[in-house]
């Protein structure tokens, strides 16, 4: 069974600029999630995917950011434009739907670096 | 205002020992905790988990234990190997709030042989 898959691994741009992560979760799972880690420190929700539905957003940290998951498959998040604060890593994750605490599995991230 | 700290930036244990790893938590909604484990350029994978009735479990080498009065939380992981060396998060979950996660900033082990 192949994992969540982030594409690109990394990502330099400029501040202004636009920048378009991709998250494809494992087959099958209903639920897919952002997060996002920023210089070393704690892993933030951003939102909540069952589906196509945005179930859940309020860790989206302002209009910049639109995620996307038409068709209930694979989810994009785009950043528009991109500012300084907001380089870090992004984490996708999918999960089973479920009533709650259905494990998640990861991606492995996309870097992003905006100078 | 982060709800679930984890104090200790780094872990340096010698193979063979205990490696024991905390967490603290201030939220009282919070009811199911899990522990995440983090190699470079990976994303975390679950470790194991707890659910706020329990106060303690196992997996192989690994144990957490939970102290709900004290809103804490360990990791202890015996004997520690030198693959055990990654990034630990602590996470934890609401009722309700399915797997809407709050995590903590994590704790380098370093696991020396």
């Amino acid at each position: 069974e192949a994992g969540v898959t982030q594409f690109p691994s990394h990502s330099v741009i400029e501040k202004g600029q636009t920048v378009t992560l991709r998250c494809d979760p494992i087959s099958g799972h209903d639920n897919l999630y952002w997060y996002r880690r920023v210089m070393g420190k704690e892993i933030k929700f951003l939102l909540h995917f069952v589906k196509e539905s945005k179930q859940d957003e309020s860790g989206m940290p302002n209009n910049r950011f639109l995620a996307e998951r038409t068709g209930g498959t694979y989810s994009t998040l785009k950043v528009q434009p991109a500012e300084l604060e907001d380089s870090g890593v992004y984490f996708c994750a999918s999960s089973r739907a479920g009533t709650g605490n259905e494990k998640l599995f990861f991606g492995s991230g996309t870097q992003l670096s905006v100078l | 205002d982060q709800q679930v700290k984890q104090n200790s930036p780094s872990l340096s244990v010698q193979e063979g020992r205990i490696s024991i790893l905390n967490c603290d938590y201030t939220n009282s909604m919070f009811d199911y905790f899990l522990w995440y484990k983090k190699y470079p350029a990976e994303g975390p994978t679950f470790l194991i988990s707890i659910s706020s009735i329990k106060d303690k479990n196992e997996d192989g080498r690994f144990t957490v234990f939970l102290n709900k009065s004290a809103k804490h939380l360990s990791l202890h992981i015996v004997p520690s190997q030198p693959g055990d060396s990654a990034v630990y998060f602590c996470a934890a979950s609401a009722w309700g709030n399915g797997n809407k996660l709050v995590f903590g900033a994590g704790t380098i082990l370093r696991v020396k042989s």
